[in-house]
């Protein structure tokens, strides 16, 4: 059974500064990953996606990384912005079927101005 | 094209109620997902349609929910003598056929539940 995990739960920065996020999963026959944002109350809106076979993509300032052999993906976030405050959630697409998504439980970020 | 719609966003009712929650996926989207997300966790798989087949359910679906996508349109998900313990968010979503792993799901605004 496939299980994603993210560390740390929730994390705290003061505006500006670089920070990394990170997720690991059990399994990896894996369609793809993405990483997703929740703002408080709200949908899922996809920031990144990185298919099975990539090692990495760039969005403005979110890089993500993906290790399958590993089982590892971490995001990165350049110049922290109070507007960047949100709940990242990792997802990974399993490779049969539905290709349904596995979720881990998110990281709280909160940008201190 | 105004993206996925789930119709309440929020609904309160009495425990033993019954709820029925509505989400209009992307048009020409054929496959739809209807997950639950608790409190602090991510969201979990429930159910997904390819156009009007009900192909995949969780665990998690008790006989007590039941979901419908009628003409491979809209959908909706159905909660019988609802418990506290269903109190969550419901979130839809839809994506294409899912040939490409470039596909993803685009999630709508969800509907609240709360029981009392």
């Amino acid at each position: 059974k496939q299980e994603v995990t993210q560390i740390p739960a929730a994390l705290s920065v003061p505006e500006g500064e670089n920070l990394v996020l990170n997720c690991s999963f059990t399994d990896s026959a894996i369609y793809n990953l993405q990483w997703f944002r929740q703002d408080p109350g709200k949908g899922l809106t996809s920031l990144l996606l990185i298919q099975s076979s990539q090692r990495e993509q760039t969005s403005g300032r979110l890089n993500a990384s993906l290790d399958k052999s590993s089982g590892r993906s971490t995001l990165y976030l350049a110049a922290s912005q109070p507007g960047d405050s949100a709940t990242y959630l990792c997802a990974v697409s399993i490779i049969q079927g539905a290709q349904k998504l596995v979720f881990g439980q998110g990281t709280r970020l909160t940008i201190n101005p | 094209d105004t993206g996925v719609s789930q119709d309440p966003r929020h609904k309160i009712t009495k425990r033993g109620q019954n709820v029925t929650f509505r989400c209009d996926p992307i048009s020409e989207h054929n496959r739809l997902y209807w997950y639950r997300q608790t409190l602090g966790q991510g969201p979990e798989f429930l159910t997904y349609f390819q156009n009007e087949a009900q192909l995949e359910k969780s665990r998690l679906l008790s006989d007590r929910f039941s979901a419908e996508r009628p003409k491979g349109s809209f959908s909706t998900l159905e909660i019988q003598r609802t418990e506290q313990g269903d109190s969550a968010m419901y979130l839809c979503a839809s994506s294409p056929i899912g040939t490409s792993p470039t596909d993803t799901q685009y999630f709508g605004p969800g509907t609240r539940l709360t029981v009392l």
